[in-house]
């Protein structure tokens, strides 16, 4: 079966703008998971959906926001780009939410910021 | 803040040698996940542990878990040239349900 899609893979964007990330579970999947990876920081815990709701919450500011829809499809949002935010997003999915259980992750959406 | 302390940073061993990396957590953690992400590449889960003192194998890769909860460690005997990537740890922290990573291990083999 088809693995977790990520869109777009790869993005430019200026400080200031904003971006919408989109990740397709793998079917059958309710949890989706997003993270961000950075050289120096290596991966980080953005947030966690399940069944349109969020689970949990990484300490991150509020400009990053997510939201999942009935179809278990979910997008992360970044408003007023900063050049910090230059990283690979990771969406990752699991049958039941919570951090439990095998994850599945996408290749990636590769942002950076000018 | 909570943070996992993962060493080390780099390893190169020579191929047929075992390696070996450890994931300190500041805090206790329910559980703890191993992934391994090979270079250009996404994630890929390979273990959760959740018992105190809970031993996993697979093939030649051991798993532990810590006696308070707190360390992991992930051990590979006999590396061979497919183990080359970065190995990291994530764990949810049992306080107040705050998912923590390691900064990972990058494993080279010398061939």
């Amino acid at each position: 079966k088809a693995g977790v899609t990520q869109t777009p893979r790869y993005l430019i964007k200026t400080r200031g703008q904003q971006v919408t990330l989109s990740c397709s579970p793998i079917s059958g999947h309710r949890s989706v998971s997003w993270y961000q990876q950075t050289p120096g920081q290596g991966l980080q815990f953005l947030f966690e959906y399940f069944s349109e709701t969020q689970r949990n919450k990484g300490n991150f500011p509020g400009r990053f926001s997510g939201r999942q829809f009935s179809n278990s499809r979910s997008e992360m949002n970044v408003s007023t780009l900063e050049l910090g935010d230059s990283a690979l997003y990771l969406c990752a999915s699991r049958l039941a939410g919570g951090w439990t259980g095998e994850l599945f992750f996408g290749e990636g959406s590769r942002l950076t910021v000018l | 803040g909570q943070q996992v302390m993962q060493i080390p940073q780099y390893q190169h061993v020579q191929e047929g040698e075992d390696f070996t990396t450890y994931c300190n957590s500041s805090t206790t953690l329910s559980n703890i996940q191993w992934y391994k992400q090979r270079p250009g590449g996404h994630p890929v889960f390979l273990i959760q542990l959740v018992k105190s003192g809970e031993v996993k194998k697979q093939k030649r890769l051991t798993f532990q878990f810590g006696e308070a909860k707190k360390n992991s460690s992930l051990h590979i005997t006999a590396t061979q040239t497919t183990d080359v990537g970065t190995y990291f740890c994530a764990g949810l922290t049992s306080r107040d349900d705050k998912i923590i990573f390691g900064k990972g291990t990058r494993l080279h083999i010398l061939p």
